[in-house]
């Protein structure tokens, strides 16, 4: 069954620490993966997707097929990082299937 | 301006009303998308178009219902609403894009049921 999951409902951490939201994958064909971020009173935008292999706002994220995980990582968090972040994995069918989220919280 | 619109933003009405929530883009995408997320839960797919006059149940079974009778607009219905489909619903659109498929969303429609 296709599924993702994201471990950690909130993730606290110290400004300038380094961040890793977990993202773990099950997909029998070969996975497109993405990374979306909402931040407070704004709409779910895209951040990252694997095939780029871009780092957005500091973020990278590497697709790990041994591992089925696609984590993404900040080495120096900032407060503005502060957001809910969902994964998501693209079937054959180009539907979005999401993880459950995880929020980020960076204090100063 | 290029974007995916939703109203209403929010709504309050009672048990067995029927309400639309409406859903609009000027992207010109052909692929449109009908999620349900309670608050702190993940996102469900519920109903998903590929073009006109196509429309397909999503994941995860919804009583609404959608049409899609012209390319920009992706309206979901309720015919008798309930408390239990108190949620968010977000709309969304894509295209194949260079190295995938880029979703678009709106800004979602908060749904209350009395």
């Amino acid at each position: 069954a296709q599924r993702v999951t994201q471990p950690e409902k909130l993730l606290s951490v110290f400004k300038g620490a380094p961040v890793e939201l977990k993202c773990n994958y099950s997909y029998s064909g070969s996975p497109e993966l993405f990374w979306y971020v909402q931040y407070s009173r704004q709409r779910l935008q895209l951040l990252l997707r694997h095939i780029s292999r871009e780092s957005i706002k500091g973020f990278t994220a590497d697709l790990n097929k041994g591992e089925t995980s696609f984590h993404l990582k900040k080495p120096f968090a900032q407060e503005e990082d502060s957001a809910m972040y969902y994964c998501a994995l693209k079937d054959s069918s180009y539907k979005l299937i999401f993880g459950s989220g995880t929020r980020l919280l960076v204090r100063p | 301006e290029a974007d995916i619109y939703q109203t209403p933003r929010y709504l309050v009405i009672g048990t067995g009303k029927k309400i639309t929530l409406e859903c609009s883009q000027t992207m010109g995408h052909d692929k449109m998308y009908w999620y349900q997320q309670d608050p702190g839960m993940e996102l469900h797919l519920i109903h998903y178009s590929y073009g006109v006059n196509s429309t397909e149940k999503g994941d995860l079974s919804s009583e609404s219902t959608v049409s899609r009778i012209r390319t920009e607009h992706f309206p979901l219905t309720l015919e008798s609403a309930r408390p239990s489909h108190t949620s968010q619903y977000l709309c969304a659109s894509s295209e194949p894009g260079q190295g995938g498929n880029t979703i678009y969303f709106g800004e979602g429609s908060w749904l209350t049921v009395v």
